[in-house]
């Protein structure tokens, strides 16, 4: 089983509709998560993070279930700007030591008009 | 620009040869880390930093590799004999560090072994 589990995609969606990922991480350790955003041929940039109260920042709202270990991200009235890969990540932080980030695959989503 | 940077972006050579690969953190971020990207897939970690000490190794990680951080600064990723299966992104992030952490990405080194 790996580590983080997403559902690939594509997910096709046209222009102003709300589209949710989900993922599902393997480590009950994991310490904090947070969702990146990359571009195609481009580095991933930190969309943003996750925490137990759930968050959101604009358009965009993230929710962490720590008993399932599960996480998920909203997008609502998506932007053809919007288009990308998501990529859900979980940091299992043991003490003393770094943060080894542990990628899913990321999930596609496709922003038509 | 004060982010990330990584030298060269595109790197093509012929199986057997060595590279070398060069990542410049921000400059107040104390820990370096390289990760690798094959196509379809996140980034996998391969090794970090902290300051100058190289703390960790992921197995992914194998002997033809090496990476140093000589001065707590820049860092360079060597890779000798390389295979096929070397060919990846190679991303090279920089953080100040602490438990929830953010991790800065530079653009990359995209490296292609014929």
């Amino acid at each position: 089983r790996k580590e983080v589990e997403q559902d690939p995609g594509p997910f096709n969606v046209p222009e102003g509709a709300t589209v949710a990922f989900n993922c599902t991480y393997s480590n009950s350790a994991s310490q904090s998560f947070f969702w990146y955003r990359q571009d195609c041929r481009k580095e991933p940039k930190l969309l943003m993070s996750v925490y137990s109260s759930g968050n959101e920042d604009g358009r965009f709202t993230a929710q962490l279930n720590r008993a399932s270990q599960y996480i998920s991200l909203l997008i609502r009235d998506s932007k053809l700007s919007d288009s990308a890969t998501y990529l859900c990540v979980v940091n299992p932080w043991i003490t003393g030591g770094g943060n080894k980030l542990t990628f899913g695959t990321g999930t596609q989503l496709k922003v038509e008009l | 620009d004060t982010g990330v940077s990584q030298n060269p972006r595109h790197k093509i050579t012929k199986r057997g040869q060595n590279v070398t690969f060069r990542c410049d953190p921000i400059s107040e971020h104390n820990r370096l880390y390289w990760y690798r990207q094959t196509l379809g897939q996140g980034p996998e970690f391969l090794t970090y930093f902290q300051n100058e000490a190289q703390l960790e190794k992921s197995r992914l990680l194998s002997d033809r590799f090496s990476a140093e951080r000589p001065k707590g600064s820049f860092s360079t990723l060597e890779i000798q004999r390389t295979e096929q299966g070397d060919s990846a992104m190679y991303l090279c992030a920089s953080s100040q560090g602490g438990n929830k952490e953010t991790q800065y990405f530079g653009p990359g080194t995209r490296l292609l072994v014929l």
